[in-house]
């Protein structure tokens, strides 16, 4: 069974970077046809797609987020990382990572999860 | 990028049917078959129940079904359970620039 997990710093100061990484278990982040992305919901709101990374390491963005965001991929440690540049109050957040299918864009499987709080 | 446009709240009594809409444009819901629906439980990460407009994962109940007509696509819970309250969110693709887009999320209340 496959498992994500989300680690890292629950406390971002403003105006410094959140930086979360994803570990993949029970299966290969290498694995055709599928992607591995970043999707963020603000305290009592909707979801939102932050990004994706595909095994090749290609990326795609949210256009509204694109010029902070970088996705990037560890193969050697099946892990997949978020570095979100510049974060202010607005991006405090619970950030999940998860599995996406690339063929019909559905997401499969999900971390459970990681509360982000930008605050000084 | 604007969200897909979902009721804030829908209600039902045991045993009843609901349906949950989703309204996007041209660009995203009535151009591709590619929208999925997902239940998330508070403090839980969401839980893919339709993809591709219609079909359901392994695992999900059959009283889960989808639907599109034109510009929006819909959810129907059958035989409503308490089990079944809980946020949904629909999810459309939009094309190679623009990335996926979601719903802004459907609170669903069992009476």
């Amino acid at each position: 069974q496959l498992q994500l997990q989300e680690s890292g710093s629950g406390l971002v100061k403003p105006s410094q970077t959140l930086s979360l990484t994803c570990a993949v278990s029970g299966g290969s982040i290498s694995s055709g046809g599928y992607s591995w992305s970043w999707i963020r919901q603000p305290p009592g709101k909707g979801l939102e797609w932050i990004g994706y990374i595909y095994h090749s390491g290609s990326t795609s963005y949210n256009p509204s987020l694109k010029s902070r965001v970088t996705i990037s991929v560890d193969r050697s440690k099946n892990q997949f990382s978020l570095n979100l540049r510049s974060v202010t109050a607005a991006d405090t957040a619970v950030y999940y990572c998860a599995r996406r299918d690339i063929y019909s864009n559905y997401l499969d499987y999900w971390g459970q999860g990681t509360l982000v709080t930008v605050s000084s | 990028q604007s969200a897909l446009t979902q009721p804030a709240s829908v209600s039902g009594s045991p045993g009843q049917s609901i349906t949950i809409s989703c309204t996007g444009t041209s660009s995203d819901v009535g151009s591709y078959n590619l929208v999925s629906w997902y239940q998330q439980h508070p403090g839980k990460a969401p839980k893919l129940m339709i993809y591709d407009v219609i079909k359901r994962p392994s695992g999900v109940s059959n009283r889960f079904s989808g639907s599109k007509s034109g510009n929006t696509a819909s959810l129907t819970i059958s035989g409503l359970q308490a089990e079944d309250e809980a946020d949904y969110y629909c999810c459309s693709y939009a094309g190679s620039n623009t990335l996926e887009v979601f719903g802004g999320g459907t609170k669903v209340t069992v009476l």
